[in-house]
């Protein structure tokens, strides 16, 4: 247990759905993000937000769009996605933004679309 | 951009044989961090390096910043089965806030 939840763990949808990831953590920090993992590629950072502003943006296509309503929450909201973003998507936090600390990882979304 | 490569890509022990893994940037780094992501699992921190040359332990497991803050390794010793999984390595440039991600070393033992 990292102290950062991700929910759903498994989500199977269709290329017209739209769904929502959702990431909490109550560890105090100000710095979240969201990757996506696919086989054979490294961790792609996606998105980032310090202090609930979005300071990284990651020439990600619209079809991922995320929110961070306070400190402790961020989501990702995805429609129109299609086969290729099937992927397992990370949540991660730190302390701050800018300091040497460790990332915390949550267990990640496996997405799978259809 | 800044570039991180690892290698090898995959590795098959026997159990008890070393293994190391070898992160390479293309920018000089201001600090590389290590973790491990097991089969099914996520990503889990392992250590930090910062100074050029550093050089940390944790049981067998053996950690080597580079004197230009370009490359790092990770060395284990008399591998275990429980050391089975991928091994990552970030690295965030000088001025930076972003930590890059390496391409993974996939571990496996085989008892």
């Amino acid at each position: 247990e990292t102290g950062v939840t991700q929910t759903p763990r498994h989500l199977v949808m269709g290329m017209t759905n739209k769904k929502s990831l959702k990431c909490e953590q109550h560890l105090g920090h100000n710095a979240m993000y969201w990757y996506k993992q696919s086989a054979k590629k490294p961790l792609e950072l996606m998105f980032v937000y310090s202090l609930e502003e979005r300071v990284e943006n990651n020439s990600v296509p619209s079809r991922f769009s995320p929110e961070c309503p306070n400190s402790s929450h961020l989501f990702l909201h995805l429609h129109t996605l299609q086969p290729e973003d099937s992927a397992l998507y990370l949540c991660a936090s730190r302390p701050r933004l800018d300091m040497n600390t460790e990332a915390f990882f949550g267990q990640g979304t496996r997405l799978t679309v259809v | 951009g800044q570039q991180v490569m690892q290698i090898p890509q995959y590795q098959h022990v026997q159990e008890g044989e070393d293994f190391t893994t070898y992160c390479n940037s293309s920018t000089t780094l201001s600090n590389i961090q290590w973790y491990k992501q097991r089969p099914g699992g996520h990503p889990v921190f392992l250590i930090q390096l910062v100074k050029s040359g550093e050089v940390k332990k944790q049981k067998r497991l053996t950690f080597q910043f580079g004197e230009a803050k370009k490359n790092s390794s990770l060395h284990i010793t008399a591998t275990q089965t429980t050391d089975v999984g991928t091994y990552f390595c970030a690295g965030r440039a000088s001025g930076t806030y972003k930590y890059i991600f390496g391409t993974g070393t996939r571990l496996k033992v085989l008892a």
